[in-house]
């Protein structure tokens, strides 16, 4: 069964550096796409980016500029890193599998962690 | 980017009706339409992908039917654990979006 185990820093001040990190159990982390995806209070989802264990990154346009997706193939983990954060950063995040780049379903989700920007 | 509308924003059913659900895409994805349910505190989970094919361990009470522009989500007779928020996501193109929710609550 696999398992998508996620964490970090829940309370940042404006114009912080979000970080999180998600780990991967149970199943092969090679060959899958690796997505951040998040949801703001009282909004819908909006996918962030993905990561490839080789390393390829895609990014949301709409995030590029502060966003950077990395990977650790040793531990089975794929991290993100969001900077310049501002209130409106305030979501949940999830980390989330796919089998093709771009283009494709999200079958293995984490459980999500509420990050807070707030002075 | 193509917006997915979600209809209607909350659905108040009881137990044992039939609930359906719709997704509406700006332009077409063809069938390139997935449905999740969520629930407070848990991880996401895959329902429908293609349009219509169930997920694996996904009870047969979930069906997923449209292509093109028009989506919906059927749950034949809902159980307690149903009642929860179902978002679809089109994949058809890049960037991949998800619609704003239908919340199913019990009534």
């Amino acid at each position: 069964q696999v398992q998508l185990q996620q964490w970090g820093a829940g309370l940042l001040e404006p114009s912080e550096t979000l970080s999180l990190t998600c780990a991967v159990y149970g199943g092969s982390f090679s060959g899958y796409y690796w997505s951040w995806i998040r949801q703001p209070p009282g909004k819908g989802l909006e996918w962030i980016g993905e990561i490839h264990h080789s390393g390829s990154t895609k990014t949301n346009p709409s995030l590029k500029s502060r966003v950077t997706i990395s990977v650790d193939t040793s531990e089975n983990q794929f991290s993100l890193k969001m900077y310049s954060v501002t209130a409106a950063d305030t979501a949940v995040y999830y980390c989330a599998r796919s089998r093709r780049a771009t283009i494709s379903y999200f079958d293995y989700w984490g459980q999500g962690a509420l990050v807070t920007v707030s002075s | 980017e193509i917006v997915l509308t979600q209809s209607p924003g909350t659905l108040s059913l009881s137990p044992g009706e039939r609930a359906t659900l719709s997704c509406r895409a700006g332009q077409s994805v063809s069938s390139y339409l997935a449905w999740y349910q969520l629930k407070p505190g848990q991880a996401p989970r895959l329902l429908i992908y293609g349009a219509s094919s169930r997920a694996t361990g996904i009870p047969d009470r979930f069906s997923g039917s449209g292509s093109g522009t028009d989506f919906t989500l059927t749950i034949s007779r809902l159980e307690p654990e149903d009642f929860a928020v179902y978002f679809c996501q089109q994949y058809g193109t890049s960037p991949r979006t998800f619609g704003q929710g239908t919340k199913l609550e019990i009534k």
